[in-house]
């Protein structure tokens, strides 16, 4: 099956730093990508769609300002953390939908851990 | 605005049992419905799908099924195991369903004992 690469699994970092997160498809063109948030002990919620070569759309109350979101090419997106807190100490997932593959699949990343000290 | 929750938040059985787990939507329009397993710190992995049209799916010991008027699908696992211990989660995918937007529930962690 489509395999979508997630980097780095787990990140630390102090207080004020960027943090920039990496989702790449492997061995599929992705037209679309996702970006999840989940905080302990709740689910899974959608932080911003991106689109190959346009802006990331964002959902209510994510600035946009903060996690910057890049879709450069049809294989890599990146969620750039700014300026982190505590707050944004939380586990960041995305996934990607392949082109010319209906909209049915969706292909998720490993996730990764993020904690602000 | 669609709501997703998943019944029980967590659950215990010996190795072997039958069980069940459940997810209720509060919007009957949805374009299909999905089963992941997560594993700790991991990603999604993605069991069963059923488009709006359907009433199961099954793969191996795993069954899921689908009743839009009442909101309500099941995951049934057969002859339970301890690798399936993770955790559950159900997501909902509303119309078109060229968004690709996914409303998941909170999840049911699972825990099968030897």
């Amino acid at each position: 099956g489509a395999v979508v690469s997630q980097h780095p699994s787990r990140v630390i970092c102090k207080s004020g730093t960027s943090v920039k997160i990496e989702c790449r498809s492997l061995d599929f063109q992705a037209t679309t990508m996702f970006w999840y948030r989940q905080f302990p002990k709740q689910s899974l919620m959608l932080m911003a769609t991106s689109n190959e070569g346009s802006k990331a759309t964002y959902e209510q109350g994510v600035e946009k300002d903060k996690f910057l979101i890049n879709h450069a090419s049809l294989t890599l997106s990146t969620l750039t953390v700014t300026s982190a807190h505590p707050e944004d100490s939380s586990f960041y997932i995305c996934s990607a939908r392949a082109l010319g593959q209906g909209d049915e699949k969706l292909f998720f990343g490993s996730g990764t851990q993020l904690s602000v000290l | 605005k669609q709501e997703v929750t998943q019944i029980p938040a967590a659950l215990s059985v010996p190795e072997g049992e039958n069980l069940v787990l459940n997810c209720s939507f509060t919007d009957s329009a949805i374009y299909n419905l999905q089963w992941f397993r997560q594993d700790p710190g991991k990603g999604l992995t993605s069991l069963l799908l059923i488009q709006s049209s359907q009433r199961e799916q099954t793969s191996g010991r795993l069954n899921a099924s689908l009743d839009k008027s009442s909101g309500r699908s099941t995951l049934y696992i057969a002859a339970s195991q301890p690798g399936d211990s993770a955790t559950y989660l159900c997501a909902v995918r509303p119309p078109p369903g060229n968004t690709g937007k996914l409303i998941f529930g909170q999840g049911t962690t699972l825990q099968v004992k030897p």
